[in-house]
């Protein structure tokens, strides 16, 4: 099956910094890839999502890029602020087999003021 | 703007007991998911739901785990003999026809003693 893995486990930025997450995946056939945000003793929520036939998409101030042949995804967050200290996990489906993600181990993002 | 909901938000049981967790998805969704997140651990599939039967589930969703949707909102699982191993967050999801975005519910602690 599918294997995420997700790099910095930890991210400390300085406030207006730049934070960038990284996951690879080892299907290839996996063709949706959502990132969630999940605040400390909250439900994960979306924050952007990829499909397989896109390279880059852009909210504001998040950003998710993906490569394909690398299997390769990055989420990247611009103009950091407080709020976003959070942890991130990434994901992939293949939905053409199936619903279930795959999800990364996790990354813990602080951003100090 | 609808959402996922779980009861209860916290599980204390004693080992040996038999726990059902509940969650009302989405009332036009028709895929369901139960997900288990481990303290400090990656959110980790363990079933899914659609057409009134198992779609999918992980090797960790054995004998002990069941699911059901008794009535028309409704989405239950059921850990017939709980283990302390078994202490963990768990979230439930749902997603619409497209299968794209899944929604999650805030999440039961279960403890398990």
């Amino acid at each position: 099956g599918e294997n995420v893995e997700q790099h910095p486990s930890t991210l400390s930025v300085q406030e207006g910094d730049s934070a960038v997450i990284k996951c690879t995946y080892s299907d290839s056939a996996s063709n949706y890839f959502p990132w969630y945000k999940q605040e400390l003793g909250k439900r994960p929520q979306l924050i952007i999502d990829i499909r397989s036939n896109v390279g880059e998409k852009k909210d504001q101030r998040i950003a998710v890029t993906l490569n394909k042949t690398a299997k390769h995804f990055s989420l990247h967050i611009t103009e950091t602020q407080p709020e976003d200290s959070a942890v991130y996990f990434c994901a992939a489906r293949d939905s053409n087999t199936g619903n279930q993600f795959y999800f990364g181990t996790g990354t813990s993002l602080t951003v100090i003021p | 703007e609808p959402e996922v909901t779980q009861t209860p938000s916290h599980q204390v049981t004693q080992m040996g007991q038999e726990v059902i967790l509940r969650c009302v998805p989405i009332s036009n969704h028709l895929y369901f998911y139960w997900y288990r997140q481990i303290l400090g651990q990656k959110v980790e599939f363990l079933v899914s739901f659609y057409n009134n039967e198992i779609s999918e589930k992980s090797e960790i969703f054995d004998d002990q785990f069941s699911v059901e949707r008794p009535d028309g909102s409704n989405f239950t699982l059921k850990i017939r003999s709980t283990k302390l191993e078994d202490s963990a967050m768990y979230f439930c999801a749902s997603d619409g026809l497209a299968g794209e975005e899944q929604y999650f519910g805030p999440g039961t602690r279960l403890t398990v003693t």
